[in-house]
Formats: C-alpha cells, sequence, structure tokens
C-alpha cells in the first residue's frame, strides 16, 4: 500500500543553523505534499505544502523542495529558533482521494 | 475565515463509559471531515471520513462510531470505552470541492482521552 518514510525521527541543532527532514513516497500518483508543525498539546498545524508541478517553494524561512523522479520531498528550516522546536510531519496525496499519508513525524529541537 | 472547533480539550473516562467527542467548523460549507487518533509520541491513524451529511466511512474495525448530524458538525462516538481507546483525538476538515491538487487537512486542537 502506500507509504511514506519520514527521517529522521529526532534532530537536534543549535540556535541559527539549518534543519533539514527528509520524506519518500511510494505512490507515484502523489501530487500534494504538505507539511505540517505539530507543538506539545496541539493539533497539526500546515505550515508550507508543495503541488507536483513545480520544484520548490519558499515561505520565509520555510522551504520545501520535492524531487518527482526520486519521489522524495524534503523541508528546509534555516536560522533555526527555539520556538521552532516542534514535532513535523510530512504527508502525501493525490488527486481524487480523502487519503492523506503521514510520515511517522521527526522531534525537532533547537538549542540555545 | 474558517475556524474548527474540538471540545473536551482533556476528558477521563472509566472503563466501559460511553464517549462522545464533537467537532464544527465554522466558515466553510460541506466541508470533507475526518477524525483521527495519534497515539502517545506516534503518528496519525484516519479513524473516519465524511464528504456529506449521514456519508460516514470506516478506516479501521474498532470501538469507535461516527456520525455527521450536521453539515459542519462530526462527532466520535463509543458505547464502551476500552483502556486501548486512550490516546489523542483530533478532527480536521478540508474543503470539498475537487480540482486538481487536493487541499491541505485543516486540524483542531485535539481531544485528549484517558481511559482508566
Amino acid at each position: 500500500g502506500e507509504n511514506v518514510e519520514q527521517h529522521p525521527s529526532t534532530l537536534s541543532v543549535q540556535e541559527g543553523d539549518s534543519a533539514v527532514i527528509k520524506c519518500t513516497y511510494s505512490d507515484s500518483a502523489s501530487n500534494y505534499f504538505p507539511w505540517y508543525k505539530q507543538e506539545l498539546g496541539k493539533g497539526p498545524q500546515l505550515i508550507i505544502d508543495i503541488r507536483s508541478n513545480v520544484g520548490e517553494k519558499k515561505d520565509q524561512r520555510i522551504a520545501v523542495t520535492l524531487n518527482k523522479t526520486a519521489k522524495h520531498f524534503s523541508l528546509h528550516i534555516t536560522e533555526t529558533q527555539p520556538e521552532d522546536s516542534a514535532v513535523y510531519f510530512c504527508a502525501a496525496s493525490r488527486r481524487g482521494t480523502y487519503k492523506y499519508i503521514f510520515g511517522t513525524g521527526t522531534r525537532l529541537k533547537v538549542l540555545a | 475565515s474558517q475556524t474548527i472547533h474540538q471540545w473536551p480539550a482533556t476528558l477521563v473516562q472509566p472503563v466501559g463509559s460511553p464517549l462522545s467527542l464533537e467537532c464544527t467548523v465554522e466558515g466553510t460549507s460541506n466541508p470533507n471531515l475526518y477524525w483521527y487518533r495519534q497515539a502517545a509520541g506516534r503518528g496519525l491513524q484516519l479513524l473516519f471520513y465524511s464528504v456529506g451529511i449521514g456519508q460516514i466511512s470506516s478506516e479501521v474495525p474498532q470501538n469507535l462510531s461516527a456520525s455527521r448530524p450536521q453539515d459542519r458538525q462530526f462527532i466520535l462516538s463509543s458505547k464502551k470505552l476500552l483502556l486501548s481507546d486512550s490516546g489523542f483525538y483530533l478532527c480536521a476538515w478540508r474543503t470539498g470541492t475537487v480540482t486538481s491538487y487536493n487541499s491541505p487537512l485543516h486540524f483542531g486542537n485535539g481531544t485528549r482521552l484517558t481511559v482508566t
């Protein structure tokens, strides 16, 4: 069945450094890839998403890249801050389905 | 703008008791609605999905059921809770409009359920 693998499961970086989280999907028909940030005790919040018709999207310190050939996509956070500490989930979905296949999450710790 | 509300935020229930969790969405019509469960430190497990009033799809056979009595209301229920029902329950919505690309899911802030 469809699967999304997410790595690493935990990531610690120094404040100001960059963080990269990678996901690989199995369904080649996937064409929409959202990223979520989940803070402790809260629901996941959408932080950025990308469609398969583009290779990269940026929003301030956050960027997502997509490699359709290799079927992987990555979240890049630059100039990390303590408030970036959270669990991040990637997901993949394809048109016409109700399913969003989520990765298993990455716990990011930004050390001050 | 659209908002999603879940309540209660936390709930402690004894084994064998009933459950009712409610979710409502404001600012949109005909949303697709979802219930997910998240075990401690784990990923997201899809429980139920609904495209309209009275239309419920179940992903995982279990001790839970869902209902959608109104367009923007989604309810998760159980007649008798099990210890294994403990977890973090999340409601989510997305636009019901079908386009070339799926639209994002928007999550509520969840209900932390502890079954004792």
